[in-house]
């Protein structure tokens, strides 16, 4: 079964200034999906971004962007020029490529605080 | 607006009191699943649904029950709620086949958070 692990429960970065949340992954499959949800205070999950495993070009969606290291098994997510409304809950996801259910398995969360 | 809806938004109910929470999408998606979302144990899927009338267990099954009589509709049954089914659940949709680009990602409702006394 795949595992997600993101090792910092919590981070900081202070308002304009870039910082990085990390994920790694176990699988034995060569093909799949990764994503970066984020849950703000709301709670909804909202899609950060998302990286297909057999492309090489690192995913980007405006100031977030991704440095995907596939041999590595690691999938960090990179924020720029951070903003008060980035503070939220940040999970990693992995989604297999096969089989009938597309399950999504979430790492623990990253709890990151943006200081101004 | 596309969008996954899930009615109702916060429930207080007693052990023992059948309840439904619905989810609905408005985006033909042929996939559907549940999540739970606990304090420590992160987001686990309990149901999912790859089209109508084909459902099958996720990881957590225990004490709930889903149908997916419309391709649009897929609704969480708990015919005996228990207080460790207190949680925060999410329904979730997707294309499902993956083929076009983005098809594989998941779109979340706002979640429903439930207290079972």
């Amino acid at each position: 079964a795949q595992t997600v692990t993101q090792s910092q429960p919590e981070m900081s970065v202070q308002e304009a200034e870039t910082v990085t949340l990390s994920c790694t992954y176990d699988t034995s499959e060569s093909d799949y999906y990764l994503f970066w949800y984020k849950q703000p205070p709301s709670r909804q999950m909202i899609l950060v971004i998302r990286q297909e495993a057999y492309k090489q070009q690192n995913a980007t969606e405006n100031r977030f962007s991704v440095n995907f290291q596939k041999a590595a098994k690691s999938f960090s997510l990179k924020i720029s020029d951070s903003q008060l409304g980035d503070a939220a809950m940040y999970f990693c996801a992995y989604r297999t490529s096969f089989g009938s259910n597309y399950k999504l398995t979430f790492g623990k969360g990253t709890l990151l605080t943006v200081n101004p | 607006e596309a969008q996954v809806t899930q009615n109702p938004r916060y429930l207080i109910t007693v052990t023992g009191k059948k309840l439904t929470v619905t989810c609905s999408q408005n985006m033909n998606h042929e996939y559907m699943s549940w999540y739970r979302q606990d304090p420590g144990l992160g987001l686990r899927q309990i149901y999912y649904s790859m089209n109508v009338e084909v459902t099958d267990k996720g990881d957590v099954p225990e004490g709930y029950k889903v149908s997916r009589k419309e391709k649009r509709n897929f609704p969480l049954i708990l015919e005996s709620p228990s207080p460790n089914q207190t949680s925060l659940y999410f329904c979730a949709s997707s294309l499902g086949r993956g083929l076009a680009s983005g098809g594989e990602t998941q779109y979340f409702g706002p979640g429903t958070r439930l207290l079972v006394l």
